[in-house]
């Protein structure tokens, strides 16, 4: 079964230094997701990726936040400078054009 | 905006019980998935329907979508320790591509 693939699991940072999320979809898809979780709270959208640009981001996904596909196979999630309240788990997701979401199993970020 | 509500909010079992959880959209559906999550850690995909009235078992576990598309049970028969965790409903609403999560039902399951 394909899986989308998270690195780290887990990654811990220092507040104000700036973080790189990885994940690696299913190869076939098409439509990219990062979604993200505050310990204890819902699973919340921050931003959709297609055709190379953003197509849809929250009210969350501000400015110090910024999303990549730096080559054929990697989508990333870059947090500038790191704030206490990024401290969630990361998910990725992709699906393809017809539908099937694919969750990665997540990364927990950490800010101390 | 969707909306995915889940009932219970928690649920504490006798192990060996039998519990359903709920999980109601306020859209009609293209998908409905069900998630189990440990807490503080990843998603472990449960089970995806489609049509309406279908119906899927793994294990000890049942989910059933509603012939219209906006309702899903998951049922545990037997339950048992290792079921413990957080249930999510996760929805591909028929319009837009945004992927919507339930409130979550929290289980306990007492030995």
């Amino acid at each position: 079964e394909p899986e989308v693939t998270q690195t780290p699991s887990h990654q811990v940072t220092q507040m104000g230094q700036e973080v790189i999320l990885r994940c690696v979809p299913i190869s076939n898809h098409l439509y990219f997701y990062w979604y993200r979780q505050i310990l204890g709270q819902k699973v919340e959208f921050l931003v959709s990726f297609y055709n190379n640009e953003i197509s849809e981001k929250s009210e969350i996904f501000d400015d110090q936040f910024s999303v990549e596909r730096p080559d054929g196979s990697n989508f990333t999630l870059k947090i500038r400078s790191t704030k206490l309240e990024d401290s969630a788990m990361y998910f990725c997701a992709s699906i393809q054009a017809s539908r099937g979401y694919t969750f990665g199993s997540g990364t927990r970020l950490t800010v101390v | 905006s969707q909306e995915l509500e889940q009932s219970p909010q928690s649920l504490i079992v006798q192990e060996g019980k039998n519990l359903t959880i709920n999980c109601t959209s306020s859209k009609t559906l293209y998908g409905l998935y069900w998630y189990k999550q440990k807490y503080g850690e990843g998603l472990i995909f449960l089970m995806m329907l489609q049509k309406g009235g279908e119906e899927k078992s793994h294990e000890k576990i049942t989910a059933k979508l509603d012939e219209k598309k906006q309702q899903s049970s998951l049922h545990i028969t037997a339950s048992q320790p290792s079921h413990a965790g957080i249930y999510l409903c996760g929805a591909d609403p028929l319009t837009g591509n945004q992927f919507y999560f339930g409130t979550g039902t929290s289980l306990t399951v007492i030995p």
